[in-house]
């Protein structure tokens, strides 16, 4: 089973709409989440990291379920510039671990 | 200003040849990582170090060796021994010792087997 795992989507949503990403993960041991967004042939950003109370940082608002083992992403009120791959990410020791990516394109 | 650099941003490399990707950072970061990045199968940790003069091998070592001899290099060697080496590599840092300690990533090196 993998460490983590992502929808690839796409997800293909108009301006303006509201958008969930999900990622479960399998280590119960894990400690520490992020989520990076990755632009086309560039390399992944930190977006957020994830708090057991869950935290908002503008449109974005990150969630952390531990009992189901799964972290999500909300972007409200989406903007062309959001159109990215969005990647989840879990530390449950010294390595991180990454999901495959979930493709967002916000069409005009 | 603060970062990480890689180098070479696009490297092609005949079969049979090693070759040697560059990853400094001047953030003060104790531990260091490298990952490849192949379309649709996200980042797979190739070599991770938490010290100057130790490291761990990851998930897809094999046909690959690094050095960390300074705290701000973490070079990383593709040898004729890797069969499928045409990637994205990608080099990250981190503080060590927190749990939130975030990743952060070089700008990536585009290795070319021809």
């Amino acid at each position: 089973r993998k460490e983590v795992e992502q929808d690839p989507g796409p997800f293909n949503v108009p301006e303006g709409a509201t958008v969930a990403f999900n990622c479960t993960y399998s280590n119960s041991a894990s400690q520490s989440f992020f989520w990076y967004r990755q632009d086309c042939r560039k390399e992944p950003k930190l977006l957020m990291s994830v708090y057991s109370s869950g935290n908002e940082d503008g449109r974005f608002t990150a969630q952390l379920n531990r009992a189901s083992q799964y972290i999500s992403l909300l972007i409200r009120d989406s903007k062309l510039s959001d159109s990215a791959t969005y990647l989840c990410a879990v530390k449950p020791g010294n390595q991180f671990y990454f999901g495959t990516g979930t493709s967002l394109t916000v069409i005009p | 200003d603060g970062g990480i650099t890689q180098s070479p941003k696009y490297l092609f490399r005949k079969e049979g040849q090693n070759v040697t990707l560059s990853c400094e950072q001047n953030l003060n970061h104790d531990a260091m990582y490298w990952y490849r990045q192949d379309p649709g199968q996200g980042l797979r940790l190739i070599y991770y170090s938490q010290i100057v003069n130790d490291f761990q091998k990851g998930d897809i070592a094999e046909g690959y060796s690094v050095s960390r001899e300074k705290k701000e290099s973490f070079p990383l060697t593709v040898t004729s021994a890797q069969k499928n080496p045409t990637a994205f590599y990608l080099c990250a840092s981190s503080i060590q010792g927190l749990n939130y300690n975030e990743q952060f990533f070089g700008p990536g090196t585009r290795l070319t087997v021809l």
